[in-house]
């Protein structure tokens, strides 16, 4: 099946560092990316709708100057936490989109620990 | 706009019983449905989807899902269990069209598998 990476997996920062997370597509195009919060022992929270070659369109209560998303190819979407403070902490989740209608697909990336101190 | 709800948030249950987690979702429209599992700190994996057709699904490690569309539910079942199959499930609604493709999750429900 296709392959989504995270990169890093883990990351620890200080407070008011920016901190980038990769996410790629390994073997196939991907022209949605979607990125995802997730606190501990809580659901997946929609934070973006990524598409390649355009600005990322964020979801309510988003603050898209502090989540900077790059999506700068086919196979590569970036997330940016800019100016991180320790409830920035959580775990990030990338998933990838392929295909429309009855063929979709999303495929999701391990994840990103990031720990703000 | 789509939501999930789970009713469960913890399903205990011995090896090799049956189980069943619950999921119901509200949508004005069409939707793709999903079932995901999440092992500890790692990413998730697709056990089953609905996006038309039967509405029964089969998916891995012998689970299966029924859309009812009467009862807007989507309910994750196992007939029998396994201590490997501890983990955390999300139930999951794409809201095709108008929804953009964004997949909502619920909360989650902790299965949790006991000897």
């Amino acid at each position: 099946g296709a392959v989504v990476s995270q990169h890093p997996s883990r990351v620890i920062c200080k407070s008011g560092t920016s901190v980038k997370i990769e996410c790629r597509s390994l073997d196939f195009q991907a022209t949605t990316m979607f990125w995802y919060r997730q606190f501990p022992k809580q659901s997946l929270m929609l934070m973006a709708t990524s598409n390649e070659g355009s600005k990322a369109t964020y979801e309510q209560g988003v603050e898209k100057d502090k989540f900077l998303i790059n999506h700068a190819s086919l196979t590569l979407s970036t997330l940016t936490v800019t100016s991180a403070h320790p409830e920035d902490s959580s775990f990030y989740i990338c998933s990838a989109r392929v295909g429309l209608a009855a063929t979709y697909e999303q495929y999701f990336g391990p994840g990103t620990r990031l720990t703000v101190t | 706009a789509q939501s999930v709800t789970q009713l469960d948030s913890q399903v205990p249950v011995f090896e090799e019983a049956p189980v069943e987690l619950r999921c119901n979702y509200s949508s004005s429209v069409s939707v793709y449905l999903f079932w995901y599992v999440q092992y500890p700190n790692q990413g998730l994996q697709l056990l089953l989807k609905y996006l038309s057709g039967s509405t029964l699904v089969k998916g891995i490690n012998g689970f299966e899902a029924e859309f009812n569309k009467s009862q807007t539910s989507f309910h994750l079942r196992k007939p029998s269990v396994h201590i490997s199959d501890t983990a955390e499930y999300f139930c999951a609604v794409s809201d095709f069209p108008h929804g953009g493709f964004k997949t909502i999750f619920g909360a989650g429900t902790r299965l949790f598998v006991k000897a």
